[in-house]
């Protein structure tokens, strides 16, 4: 599976745009990209996939670039719940298992 | 929704124990994790099964054994517990279609 990397931490105010980069630069043409999220104390959610396209659900928004070397997360109104890590992943669709490997993510805190 | 539950939230236990943490998912996944959580070193994967009775080493196997007897139901067993085993430890589940994986609230073991 490709590795990722992410900034270690970012700060955004409530109620802002919060943009979350990630770069995979050697990601295959079979391997998806995957966002999940850990608030503290609990187990990682979740988030949102992508392979081209961009895509949207109610938590985020998704957008892949071209060459699909990098993408952003996009939380449009960002709350203090949204406080939390957020991993980025990316791994063949149906690889052995379905196994995740998480690296180290960015740390998001939303301030008032 | 989907739910991935863990028998304890906290567990402390004697250096030398043998330690049973069992997983519970309401799903009818196939697959399901067991991975480990350490601060600074993220979440690393210790074994996972894709099916009742198989299962498969994940990158951190050593010190651990798991049991899937039934579908719903994924133990992992500490044979002799240690003090670098003291860890968050969380469960996950997934569909065949591993589009997404769903987590449990994690179990906080101490061995002392």
């Amino acid at each position: 599976d490709a590795k990722t990397t992410q900034p270690t931490s970012m700060d955004c105010a409530e109620g802002r745009a919060a943009n979350l980069p990630c770069n995979h630069s050697t990601i295959s043409g079979n391997e998806y990209v995957y966002w999940y999220r850990q608030i503290h104390s609990q187990g990682p959610q979740y988030i949102i996939h992508g392979l081209k396209n961009n895509e949207t659900n109610e938590m985020a928004s998704l957008i892949i670039t071209e060459d699909r070397k990098s993408s952003t997360l996009i939380l449009p109104h960002a709350t203090l719940r949204d406080t939390a890590v957020y991993y980025c992943i990316v791994r063949v669709a149906f690889n052995q298992g379905g196994k995740l490997i998480f690296g180290q993510g960015t740390e998001l805190s939303v301030k008032p | 929704d989907v739910k991935v539950t863990q028998s304890s939230r906290y567990l402390v236990k004697r250096t030398g124990e043998k330690v049973f943490l069992e997983c519970v998912q309401d799903m009818d996944h196939e697959n399901m994790f067991w991975y480990r959580q350490d601060p600074g070193l993220g979440l690393r994967l210790i074994y996972f099964s894709y099916d009742v009775k198989m299962k498969e080493k994940g990158d951190i196997p050593e010190g651990y054994s798991v049991s899937r007897e039934k579908k719903e139901r994924f133990s992992l067993i500490l044979e002799s517990a240690s003090t670098n085993q003291t860890s968050m430890y969380l469960c996950a589940s997934s569909p065949v279609d591993r589009v997404s994986t769903f987590f449990g609230s994690g179990t906080q073991l101490s061995v002392l």
